[in-house]
């Protein structure tokens, strides 16, 4: 079975500090490793991806870094803030399949 | 209006009955996707469709079927509904080819009592 490990499960932050979320993976057919953040009652939503031949990826306040050696990718959010406490998916695409697998989520909570 | 509309957003139901969970959408994606999510579990696959004469088991299918009733519709029904498929299910579209994630719906909160 295809699986992507995520941790931790629930992460409580700082205002201002930095959040990390990793996952790790065991195919290395996988092609594609995008990020979701999901508020209460939304569906997740994309909020950044990497490709396996980029080491690192940074969209604001949000970089990914991926580690292909150690099949390890990592969200990691810069100045923490409340607006983003919220539950953080990392996936990965199964390349000629176009169908993602994800992680079990980290519930991020960032104090004010 | 929300590019991926999912109703109902809330829906109780008994053990045994017939249930659809209707998934519509305005991207104009071909690719069509029903997941299921638990505590815990994250999001797990049901159904995906590549477009309307292509549906395909996910990973955990067993008491769901669908149907594609157009590019832009895509029905999830639980035929005899149980407990265990308590759960918030999603239906996502995404478009063919390239470096794109999904586009989820709002999500439909399912109870079987």
């Amino acid at each position: 079975q295809q699986q992507v490990k995520q941790s931790p499960q629930s992460l409580i932050v700082q205002k201002g500090g930095i959040s990390i979320i990793n996952c790790a993976y065991e195919n290395t057919a996988f092609d594609y490793f995008p990020w979701y953040q999901q508020f209460p009652g939304k569906g997740p939503a994309l909020l950044i991806a990497i490709r396996p031949d980029v080491s690192e990826k940074k969209e604001g306040r949000f970089t990914i870094s991926f580690n292909k050696s150690a099949k390890q990718f990592s969200l990691h959010i810069m100045d923490s803030q409340p607006g983003d406490s919220a539950t953080y998916f990392c996936a990965a695409r199964s390349s000629g399949t176009y169908k993602y697998i994800f992680g079990t989520g980290t519930r991020l909570k960032v104090l004010a | 209006d929300a590019d991926v509309t999912q109703t109902p957003r809330n829906r109780i139901t008994k053990t045994g009955k017939r249930i659809m969970l209707e998934c519509s959408q305005t991207k104009g994606h071909d690719r069509m996707y029903w997941y299921r999510q638990d505590p815990g579990l994250g999001l797990r696959l049901i159904y995906y469709s590549f477009d309307v004469k292509d549906i395909n088991k996910g990973e955990i299918s067993d008491g769901y079927s669908v149907s594609r009733q157009a590019q832009a519709k895509f029905s999830l029904s639980l035929e005899s509904a149980i407990p265990n498929q308590t759960a918030l299910y999603f239906c996502a579209t995404s478009p063919p080819g390239g470096n794109y994630g999904y586009t989820f719906g709002s999500g439909t909160r399912l109870t079987v009592v």
